[in-house]
């Protein structure tokens, strides 16, 4: 069975510019979260996607958006860059979001801004 | 909010060793599930072992334990007979089921070495 997969695997942007990070779930897995682990500060949560709907979103700025495909894949977008978003991205899904499940995880996007 | 806090950013045993690795939570909740992943040097995270909170036996998966103190709200992880492949971030994460999966809070890591 296939696990998470991301793409693209390593990403260079210069300031100002917008980015588009991809997730594919595991097959049958419908709820995808997307994190942000920069330097030093863990693993911060982002966005949760759930049948194609927001569930909830971390505490980041509206430049940070994305979305659910009805295949279940996801996007997630960054505009206007910023230095500090330099950092790895990583996807993680899991079953249906009415139950606790294990989150699996991609191996993640990591995107540097010059 | 829920905070987790691992107060070792980094750790180093001998293989065959035993280490643990330290974890502490708040949360004014009394039912929540914590977790520890694993981050080795290639990225992708797994799942070592998982805790319920309303479970009072600790969890076990092979040479992994934990130590669940509800009370004092500490989750540390017991590593037995130490590899090299444990090698690796730790991470501890904490989750509010409400009615389901909902998004992981994570620390900040610990980062694990195993000496040969």
């Amino acid at each position: 069975e296939a696990g998470v997969t991301q793409s693209p695997t390593h990403l260079i942007k210069t300031r100002g510019q917008q980015v588009t990070l991809r997730c594919s779930p595991i097959s049958g897995h419908t709820s995808v979260y997307w994190y942000q682990q920069a330097l030093g500060l863990g693993l911060q949560f982002l966005l949760w996607y759930d049948e194609g709907e927001e569930r909830n979103r971390g505490n980041f700025p509206p430049r940070f958006s994305g979305r659910q495909f009805p295949n279940y894949s996801s996007e997630l977008n960054v505009n206007a860059l910023e230095l500090e978003d330099s950092a790895l991205y990583l996807c993680a899904s899991s079953l249906a979001r009415d139950r606790v499940d294990e989150q699996y995880f991609g191996p993640g996007t990591r995107l540097t801004v010059t | 909010a829920q905070t987790v806090t691992q107060s070792q950013p980094e750790m180093s045993v001998q293989e065959a060793e035993t280490v643990t690795l330290s974890c502490t939570y708040d949360t004014s909740e009394s039912n929540y599930y914590l977790f520890w992943y694993k981050q080795p040097p290639s990225r992708q995270m797994i799942l070592v072992i998982r805790q319920e909170a309303y479970k009072q036996q600790n969890a076990t998966e092979n040479r992994f334990s934990v130590n669940f103190q509800k009370a004092a709200k500490s989750f540390s992880l017991k590593i037995s007979d130490s590899q090299l492949g444990d090698t690796a971030m730790y991470f501890c994460a904490f989750m509010n089921p409400l009615s389901g999966n909902t998004p992981l809070v994570f620390g900040k890591g610990t980062r694990l070495s195993v000496i040969a």
